[in-house]
């Protein structure tokens, strides 16, 4: 069974440097989306991405995120300068769409362990 | 406000007893709604939406639309059943965000 992909599996930076997440979606999917769990707390949606554009994002989706599809295959976020608070676990989920039956479900990947020092 | 939540931290059974894993949410609207899994080290998994009305591995859940809850239940649960389960919905089908519960954490002892 097909799956998502997320790489690397675990990242640790230095407040104020840049980052970015990969994530390789189930092919033929045409919804994505990146999630985070900061330890301890709530899976948070972050932002939507359809048809080549952001569809919806959070309030936590500040300037310094950003999120492209570069290649037609990667689907990646970028955070520009770190905080400490950016610390979490970040998820990447598609979504087949189309509206075919079943398309509803979001796939998630393993995730992406950010740690900030 | 768009909001899920799921009362119980940790919830701690035997092996064979029943199971209720509660949530309940707030919407405005027809959500979707749906009850992933996580099990140790791995990935979420969806165990089931109410679209579906299915039962996977023994659970089922009903959405009832008067009390806006989606329990989770399981007539007798088994030691692999322990894991990480998180409710959630959605405002649609297609392209719509999910919007998650805290979580509650499953442990079935032998």
């Amino acid at each position: 069974e097909p799956e998502v992909t997320q790489t690397p599996s675990h990242q640790v930076t230095q407040m104020g440097q840049e980052v970015i997440l990969r994530c390789v979606p189930i092919s033929n999917h045409l919804y994505f989306y990146w999630y985070r769990q900061i330890l301890g707390q709530k899976v948070e949606f972050l932002v939507s991405f359809y048809n080549n554009e952001i569809s919806e994002k959070s309030e936590i989706f500040d300037d310094q995120f950003s999120v492209e599809r570069p290649d037609g295959s990667n689907f990646t976020l970028k955070i520009r300068s770190t905080k400490l608070e950016d610390s979490a676990m970040y998820f990447c989920a598609t979504q087949g769409g189309g509206g075919r039956l079943g398309t509803d479900t979001q796939y998630f990947g393993p995730g992406t362990r950010l740690t900030v020092l | 406000a768009q909001r899920v939540t799921q009362p119980e931290k940790l919830l701690s059974v035997f092996k064979g007893a029943p199971v209720e894993l509660k949530c309940n949410y707030s919407y405005s609207g027809s959500p979707e709604l749906f009850w992933y899994v996580q099990y140790s080290r791995q990935r979420l998994q969806l165990l089931l939406r109410h679209i579906s009305r299915e039962s996977i591995k023994g659970f089922t859940a009903d959405l009832n639309k008067g009390e806006t809850s989606f329990h989770l239940k399981k007539p007798f649960a088994q030691e692999e059943d322990s894991a990480m389960y998180y409710c959630a919905l959605s405002g649609r089908n297609q392209g719509g965000k999910l919007i998650f519960g805290q979580g509650t954490e499953l442990s079935v002892k032998p």
